[in-house]
């Protein structure tokens, strides 16, 4: 069936450090993929998606590109802050599906230090 | 718009009670989801329904959980009875037409069974 990995974590940077965490998938068909983040406390936001190959999804600094050839959708930011410090979660949607199951994979906490 | 919103934000419940978890979705978003968070197993989908038909319960651990959606603006998901290993973090999330707008999550209601 469909699943998502993660990178495990913690990730522990100093500020302004470049980020990457990876992301790869197995589904069939052309899915939607999915960049959700999670603050201490909190529920999980949208962060960005693609929803094509060759797509990339962007917004607070934050990106990812939708590679099919290697079924992948790293997250990457070229200089972290303190404050996303969180919880980074990547998901897919099967697009061959008005069911709208979205599989999440298992999460990568990311320590971001002063 | 309000969001998601999930009531309540904590429960500390003894074991054997019944607890009864509510979600009140975004309005016009077809899909609902109720998911479990825990430290061992991470993000887990329960069950969700679209149009407020139940379409996948296969992720409901037990008889013990229920969980209904009498009309569009209102979902509840019931533990009876309530065990120790219920202890989690429960999300409800609203999602639109087919997911590729992604989901909306509440804040989680923190479940306590002591």
């Amino acid at each position: 069936g469909d699943s998502v990995t993660q990178m495990e974590g913690p990730v522990t940077l100093s500020e302004e450090a470049f980020l990457t965490i990876n992301c790869t998938y197995t589904a069939t068909g052309y899915p939607s993929l999915f960049w959700y983040v999670q603050y201490p406390g909190e529920g999980l936001q949208l962060l960005l998606k693609a929803t094509k190959a060759d797509d990339k999804g962007s917004n607070k600094g934050f990106e990812a590109t939708y590679r099919k050839e290697t079924t992948s959708f790293h997250l990457e930011k070229g200089s972290v802050q303190v404050s996303d410090s969180a919880v980074y979660f990547c998901a897919l949607s099967h697009s061959s599906s008005n069911t709208g199951k979205l599989i999440f994979g298992q999460g990568t906490t990311l320590q971001v230090k002063p | 718009d309000a969001g998601v919103i999930q009531s309540p934000r904590h429960e500390v419940t003894e074991m054997g009670q019944e607890v009864t978890l509510r979600c009140k979705p975004i309005s016009g978003h077809n899909s609902l989801f109720w998911y479990r968070q825990t430290m061992m197993r991470g993000l887990e989908l329960l069950i969700y329904f679209n149009n407020n038909v139940p379409i996948d319960d296969s992720g409901m651990p037990e008889d013990r959980f229920s969980a209904k959606m009498p009309n569009a603006s209102f979902s509840t998901l019931k533990i009876q009875p309530s065990e120790p290993r219920d202890s989690a973090v429960y999300f409800c999330a609203a999602g639109g037409e087919g997911t590729h707008y992604g989901y909306t999550f509440g804040s989680g209601t923190r479940l306590t069974v002591v």
